[in-house]
């Protein structure tokens, strides 16, 4: 199953815009690229997920790379509630999710 | 609409003593199902995935099991807890899709804090 990376922690001043990145260079064709995000003591949350093109919907937007082995998450205006670790994950095989270890947003009041 | 409900929402149990969580989905029909063990500070990590029912896959050996006796249930046991088997177990479901697309999002439910003492 194609792996991601993404960087361990980030910071962001509230209000402001937020680019997760995320590097999926063994990406196949047919894996569609899945973002979640946990906030503390809760389960994941579903973020948004996309293929080849880029996605928007009332969270965030997934901008994609032409050549699909990146892509990152925008939230275009940080608040403190959307401090949490973001997930970048390509579903396996049999559609199961497999979590790296993410990176832990920090919003700055 | 679809809904996913885990309980219990806490557990504190002995060393030695069953273990019975159980998972269903509402407003579906045939889901993945997905049983997640969170530890303390730790990531989330898959312990078994079920495309049907009586069709189990385990990821990681463990003194867990699974089963899926109806379409839109699924529980995770043990016959004798560890202490290590502490942790915050997560059920998931998502659609069953033909064409190995997974263009769906997952559905997590709100999870069991399992202490063993």
């Amino acid at each position: 199953d194609a792996k991601t990376t993404q960087p361990n922690s980030m910071e962001s001043n509230e209000e402001e815009p937020v680019h997760l990145p995320c590097n999926h260079s063994t990406i196949s064709g047919t894996d569609y690229i899945h973002w979640y995000r946990q906030l503390p003591s809760q389960g994941p949350e579903y973020v948004i997920h996309g293929l080849t093109s880029n996605v928007n919907n009332r969270m965030a937007s997934l901008a994609i790379a032409e050549d699909r082995k990146s892509s990152t998450l925008i939230l275009h205006r940080a608040t403190l509630r959307d401090a949490a670790v973001y997930y970048c994950i390509l579903p396996g095989s049999a559609r199961q999710l497999t979590f790296g270890s993410g990176t832990q947003l920090t919003v700055l009041p | 609409s679809q809904t996913i409900h885990q309980w219990p929402a806490t557990l504190v149990q002995p060393v030695g003593s069953p273990l019975s969580l159980e998972c269903t989905v509402e407003g579906t029909s045939n889901p993945n199902l997905y049983w997640y063990r969170q530890a303390a500070g730790r990531g989330l990590q898959l312990l078994f995935y079920s495309v049907g029912i009586g069709q189990i896959s385990s990821e990681v050996p463990q003194n867990l099991s699974a089963s899926r006796p109806q379409d839109r249930q699924f529980i995770l046991s043990s016959k004798k807890l560890l202490l290590s088997d502490s942790g915050f177990y997560l059920c998931a479901w998502s659609p069953r899709l033909t064409g190995g697309l997974t263009n769906y999002g997952y559905t997590f439910g709100s999870g069991t804090r399992l202490t063993v003492v």
